[in-house]
């Protein structure tokens, strides 16, 4: 298995819903990322978890809450966001827990709408 | 501050034909460059990494070349093909490693017409 699975593909939600988004992988990467992506744009990083443990936090809103409950699943918690927040995000995960010299697995990302 | 330009921004091409894209940085300490092709609302998916020894790396139709001396980069793309239609983003890391160290180019969007 070489793939990094994102579910949903796509999700559209208020701004006082609570969802989550969620990322696998089975490729024993010990290092996964949460990304966010608007359009035209290039990713954005986000989070940073190494062997389960949050290693970058790039001054993320609150609203955004990320989890890693094993080496292989990473979510992302999503409460009170704002249209702004619209956006592809993606999954990624390496080999090492520094993405300097590996090469990151990216996930085929949630399309995430805020109304 | 670390950068990565990447020319054209856009690129429309006919089915068939070569095209390069451009990617010039100024990333210090260097480490490697990356090259990823990106399909609408897909992530991207990696096409070649080159470290500085490194001068050319190719991947079917791919071909990247690297001069690290003017740090300058370009992807090659022989004989294109419709699927070829994507962005493609290039990304410098730099030798300190971490996820932080990693600086993306906006990307080439490149159109292939039949």
């Amino acid at each position: 298995d070489t793939e990094v699975t994102q579910t949903p593909k796509h999700l559209v939600m208020g701004m006082t819903n609570k969802k989550s988004l969620k990322c696998e992988q089975h490729m024993g990467h010990r290092a996964m990322y949460w990304y966010k992506q608007k359009a035209k744009k290039p990713p954005e990083l986000m989070f940073v978890y190494s062997y389960e443990k949050l290693s970058i936090n790039e001054s993320v809103p609150s609203r955004f809450s990320p989890e890693c409950p094993n080496s292989s699943l990473l979510n992302l918690h999503l409460h009170a966001l704002q249209p702004e927040d619209s956006a592809l995000y993606l999954c990624a995960s390496s080999q090492v827990s520094t993405a300097g010299a590996n090469v990151l697995t990216f996930g085929a990302g949630s399309r995430l709408t805020v109304l | 501050k670390n950068q990565v330009e990447q020319s054209p921004q856009s690129l429309i091409i006919l089915e068939g034909k070569n095209c390069t894209l451009q990617c010039n940085y100024t990333v210090s300490p260097f480490s490697n460059l990356r090259w990823y092709k990106q399909d609408t609302g897909r992530g991207p998916v990696s096409l070649t990494i080159m470290t500085f020894s490194e001068n050319t790396k190719s991947n079917g139709r791919y071909t990247a070349t690297l001069d690290a001396d003017t740090k300058q980069s370009s992807l090659h793309i022989t004989a294109s093909q419709l699927s070829d239609s994507a962005s493609y983003i290039c990304v410098v890391s730099d030798s300190g490693g971490g996820a932080d160290g990693l600086t993306f180019g906006k990307g080439t969007h490149l159109i292939i017409q039949p």
